[in-house]
């Protein structure tokens, strides 16, 4: 089964800070990076995602950032608001979403 | 608004009991999966159906079993509860032609005892 590594489990923030998540995969043939984002109660909501022919996609407040070479990427969330206060998980696969592997997750709590 | 909706949101059952747990995804959503979310965890995928055929499973034990119907709703069954059956369960659905993009349910809470 496709090892899909995530750091830091938790990270606190100021708000107005920039908060950084890691993810570390293992399969070459995931070609589709995602991060979810999941509030307390609810289900994990597609945040933003990438394909491997870019190194970087900006949305607003969230950027991916993608190192093939390095099998990594990561979210960095600029001007951290107390909104964002989530969990937020990678899920990282190949061709259409039939299996996806979840990272373990990360609890970030913006402080205001 | 997600437009997919669990049901129950909350449960309780002991050893031993048998469950259904329900979802109802919009319409052109064909394909229909169900992930066990433990406490602190994140998400572990249970199986996957596909016009009412299963698609693809998880390493989940056969007690584990599921169904589709036409009208975009789904169900996931549970034999034999075991007490770390205990979890959140979410359905998740993916729209015709926008198969990388699962929109998830709030899910369903169970409780074994």
């Amino acid at each position: 089964q496709q090892q899909v590594k995530q750091s830091p489990q938790s990270l606190i923030v100021q708000k107005g800070g920039i908060s950084i998540i890691n993810c570390a995969y293992e399969n070459t043939a995931f070609d589709y990076f995602p991060w979810y984002q999941q509030f307390p109660g609810k289900g994990p909501a597609l945040l933003i995602a990438i394909r491997p022919d870019v190194s970087e996609k900006k949305e607003g407040r969230f950027t991916i950032s993608f190192n093939k070479s390095a099998k990594q990427f990561s979210l960095h969330i600029m001007d951290s608001q107390p909104g964002d206060s989530a969990t937020y998980f990678c899920a990282p696969h190949s061709g259409s979403a039939r299996q996806l592997t979840f990272g373990s997750g990360t609890q970030l709590t913006v402080l205001p | 608004e997600t437009g997919v909706t669990q049901s129950p949101t909350h449960l309780i059952k002991t050893r031993g009991q048998q469950v259904t747990l329900r979802c109802s995804s919009q319409s052109g959503h064909n394909t229909v999966s169900w992930y066990q979310q433990a406490l602190g965890q994140g998400p572990q995928f249970i199986f996957q159906y596909y016009r009412e055929e299963e698609n693809g499973r998880g390493n989940f034990p056969p007690r584990f079993s599921g169904l589709q119907f036409p009208n975009y709703s789904s169900e996931l069954n549970v034999n034999a509860l075991e007490l770390d059956d205990s979890a959140l369960y979410l359905c998740a659905s993916t729209r015709t032609g926008s198969s990388n993009v699962l929109t998830f349910g709030a899910g369903s809470r169970l409780t074994v005892l």
